[in-house]
């Protein structure tokens, strides 16, 4: 089975703080994915990496930066928190390619007061 | 532009109906993808199915079945003879072979199905 796993399910931070959301895939994927998901908003991609040090802005980039520096491991930046980041998180992981199927954490619920 | 439309934000149904959930996709490219994941209250997105566009068969798998039409641009899933454990947000995406794997999803179906 493949895994991928998000070091936090749950997760309350300060303003301004600086948060680091982490993902670990056990499968040799190429790719890899960070969404946020919002009530109504459905999945919107932040960022993407498509290899170790690779890596491309989604639809939402803005206040976000991420880090790949193994292969299986992709983090997430929020570099100064804000409210507006209050979010469930999700990462995913892929095969480039034909089988094109993303497999999902289990997702990371951010609250910043 | 890849758009994925999912107009029916909650569904209800009372146990052992058949419930349907639609999906209508926009896409230039003549090659994509589309898949259905489902997300229980745990949160994980659980992949169900993914369709290339060249096989507009429609798949059967257990209780859950998914009609792939090209001519209305559309990808519904229908849950036959629903249980409880059916009761999750459901969400379907668009991926085109020219965006690099990167998928479009719905804003979801949420369906609790009611004992």
């Amino acid at each position: 089975d493949v895994k991928v796993t998000q070091s936090s399910r749950y997760l309350v931070k300060r303003t301004g703080e600086k948060v680091f959301l982490e993902c670990v895939q056990d499968m040799d994927h190429e790719n890899m994915f960070w969404y946020r998901q919002d009530p109504g908003l459905g999945l919107r991609l932040i960022y993407f990496s498509y290899d170790v040090k690779m890596k491309e802005k989604g639809d939402i980039p803005e206040g976000y930066s991420v880090s790949r520096e193994k292969k299986e491991r992709f983090s997430l930046i929020l570099e100064s928190a804000s409210t507006n980041q209050t979010s469930m998180y999700l990462c995913a992981s892929g095969f480039v390619g034909s089988e094109n199927i993303q497999y999902f954490g289990a997702g990371t619920r951010l609250s910043v007061l | 532009a890849q758009k994925v439309t999912q107009a029916q934000t909650e569904i209800s149904v009372v146990e052992k109906e058949d419930v349907t959930l639609d999906c209508v996709y926009e896409t230039r490219d003549t090659t994509y993808y589309l898949f259905w994941y489902k997300q229980p209250p745990s949160g994980e997105l659980v992949f169900l199915i993914r369709r290339n566009s060249f096989d507009e068969q429609n798949e059967i798998s257990g209780r859950y079945s998914w009609n792939f039409q090209k001519s209305t641009s559309s990808f519904n899933f229908t849950i036959t003879a629903s249980q409880v454990v059916d009761s999750a947000v459901y969400f379907c995406a668009l991926s085109g072979a020219n965006t690099g794997n990167q998928f479009y999803f719905g804003t979801g179906t949420s369906l609790t199905v009611i004992p």
